[in-house]
């Protein structure tokens, strides 16, 4: 059973250009969650989504940033207009529908966004 | 505002000794507390979940504690070895939610062989 996977791992892009994110989740995960990390700092939660719905998105910054979840293909988080405050490592996180209290989330190995 | 603190940034011990890591929290009370394990260039790994109702919590060599009176939680790794050299980062989930993790900013372990 394959786990989270993320691509690319390492994205360029030049200020003003957009960045976009894929997130597959583990087999069978309906639910999936977008990270942000910056250097020296903790990962800060930005976007909840199941398929076709956002369920809490309190940690997006209003501007520029947007997250999907189709009902096939991968999530997508996408940048428009990135600016160098952007780079950071952006992970996602995915879990199995659960009616009881066990939230563990299983982490994708992220990408690296650098804005030149 | 939520708060949640990992008061050591860095943990330095010798191999085979105990190592003790420490989360607190304020202004919430949550539901339940997850560790995380975080290797350089990785995605964090789930550890352990305890929830408010459970005081302890063992797996192999590691045991976590909730107070929730403290509102705080210890991660004790028995008999460390080099490759627990990582670091951990608690966890709690924000009231109403059950994907808003509030993260710590990790304490980092080195264990010394």
């Amino acid at each position: 059973n394959a786990g989270v996977m993320q691509n690319p791992r390492h994205l360029v892009r030049r200020r003003g250009q957009e960045a976009r994110l894929r997130c597959s989740p583990m087999k069978g995960h309906s639910h999936v969650y977008w990270y942000r990390q910056l250097p020296e700092e903790g990962l800060k939660f930005m976007v909840y989504l199941q398929k076709e719905n956002i369920i809490d998105e309190s940690g997006m910054p209003k501007e520029r940033f947007s997250a999907e979840f189709p009902k096939e293909g991968p999530s997508i988080l996408r940048i428009q207009q990135v600016v160098r405050g952007d780079s950071a490592a952006y992970f996602c996180a995915s879990s199995p529908w659960v009616s009881g209290s066990d939230h563990e989330q299983y982490f994708g190995p992220g990408t690296r966004l650098t804005v030149t | 505002s939520q708060k949640i603190e990992q008061n050591s940034e860095a943990l330095n011990i010798q191999e085979g000794k105990t190592a003790t890591l420490t989360c607190n929290y304020t202004n919430y009370s949550p539901a339940y507390l997850q560790w995380y394990r975080q290797d350089p260039g990785r995605g964090p790994v789930f550890l352990l979940l305890i929830r408010e109702n459970e005081k302890e919590k063992r797996k192999e060599r590691l045991k976590v504690t909730f107070d929730t009176t403290l509102k705080q939680s210890l991660f004790h790794i028995t008999a460390s070895q080099p490759a627990d050299s990582a670091t951990y980062l608690c966890a709690l989930a924000r009231g109403g939610s059950q994907g808003n993790l509030i993260f710590g900013k990790g304490t980092k372990l080195s264990v010394k062989p």
